[in-house]
Parts: structure tokens; sequence; C-alpha cells
């Protein structure tokens, strides 16, 4: 049972446009949100991370927005830029600053951004 | 600053042999973590320590073992290695945030 998923394997997308990368979620004990880079032959870096009670966080060209009454979030690039090119990993953890660490993650969606 | 390290970086097995995944992190974190990762299904939790002197099962923990060393250190042991473990390992620690730090895996193919 998959309580994490990104439902889109690979997303292509052209240097300076939007990247939307999307992840759903089923379990509603989640309260903490992550999104992880992760490029070959690393391990996974982290990006941006949103709680529950936000809908919404920004760092720079990265935004994550967080639907509560749809399980879904979404992690906005812009502009895109080709060393965005990677991995991208949703990450949900339930149970407060304990179990921050305590991840489950999604499947990956692979982005790549042409120049 | 390494950040975290993991030794080796790729090992092959014969099914029934034992090792050890190595992991020490020089960033002073409470908490270590070890992951693995299987294509199409992201990393899932094998155990995880969340100080010195504790140890916890995670998602995956069957047919491992964990022994934290130390504050640093944080190993996972195969006793019988089987196909099911091939795998990506990665180690990650952190301190008080939600942000986990990664090492770079380890390859392991059992054959």
């Amino acid at each position: 049972d998959q309580q994490v998923k990104q439902n889109s394997p690979s997303l292509s997308v052209q240097e300076g446009r939007i990247s939307i990368l999307n992840c759903d979620y089923t379990n509603s004990m989640f309260d903490y949100f992550l999104w992880y880079k992760k490029y070959p032959a690393e391990g996974p870096t982290f990006l941006i991370s949103i709680s529950s009670i936000k809908d919404k966080n920004e760092d720079g060209r990265f935004t994550v927005f967080l639907n509560k009454s749809a399980k879904h979030l979404s992690l906005h690039i812009v502009p895109s830029q080709p060393g965005d090119s990677a991995v991208y990993f949703c990450a949900a953890s339930a149970g407060g600053g304990t179990s921050y660490g305590k991840l489950t993650f999604g499947q990956g969606t692979i982005l790549t951004v042409h120049p | 600053n390494a950040g975290v390290t993991q030794t080796p970086k790729f090992q092959v097995l014969k099914t029934g042999q034992s090792m050890t995944l190595q992991c020490a992190q020089d960033m002073n974190h409470n908490s270590m973590y070890w992951y693995r990762q299987d294509p199409g299904m992201g990393l899932r939790l094998i155990y995880y320590s969340a100080s010195e002197g504790t140890t916890d099962k995670g998602e995956v923990p069957n047919g491992y073992n964990v022994s934290r060393l130390n504050k640093r250190e944080f190993s996972l042991r195969l006793e019988s290695a089987a196909p099911s473990q091939t795998s990506v390992y990665f180690c990650a620690s952190r301190w008080q945030s939600e942000k986990l730090f990664f090492g770079s895996g380890t390859q392991l193919s059992v054959l």
C-alpha cells in the first residue's frame, strides 16, 4: 500500500519555464511534508518542506503547495534550469518532531530541463 | 566537512554471506537512519536510532540488524544475505530539524 504516490515517473521542461511536480498521499496522520532532490550516484539532498498547518512555503525558485483536503502537494520550480535535472522525491512524516526522520517516500519523478 | 560517509560504495555478495555496511557522520547529529531504495518504490526505512544507545525498527527491518556504536557511527548488518536484499542502501542523520542529511549510498548485489 503506497501511502505517498508520485504518479508521473518523468517530466520534461524547457529551460526558463515552470516545472510542476505532483505528489498525493493517503495517510491523514501525515503532518510534515518534504521534497528531496537526487543526482545519480549521490544521496538525496533536502530541498524544501512544509508543515500541515501551512498551505504554501517558498524558498527562492522553489515553492511547495499543500492542499490537505485533496491530500495533494506540489513543487513548483520557476524558472527551471538545466542544473535542476534530477530525481525529485516527495516524502511525509507523522507524529511531530521525534518522527521527523521517519519518512515515507514517493517513487520519485525524473525531471529533465532542456536548454 | 565530510557529512555522512558510507562504506563500501559497492559490494557483491553470494546468497547466505554476511556483511556490515558502515556509516559515520561528523555533524554531531543525535539521530541516524538506514534506508533502502529499490526501483519504482522510493526509499524505505529499515532501522533508525533516535539517539546514542537506542535503535528501533522501521518499515522493512526483516533480515537486518543494526548497531549504534557511538554518536558518530551506525552500522547495518546482513547476517545471511538474500537476493531480495539487492538494493541501494542510504544512511542518513539529522539534528533537531526535519532535514535528513544522506550519505552517497552503498550499491549491494546479492547473487
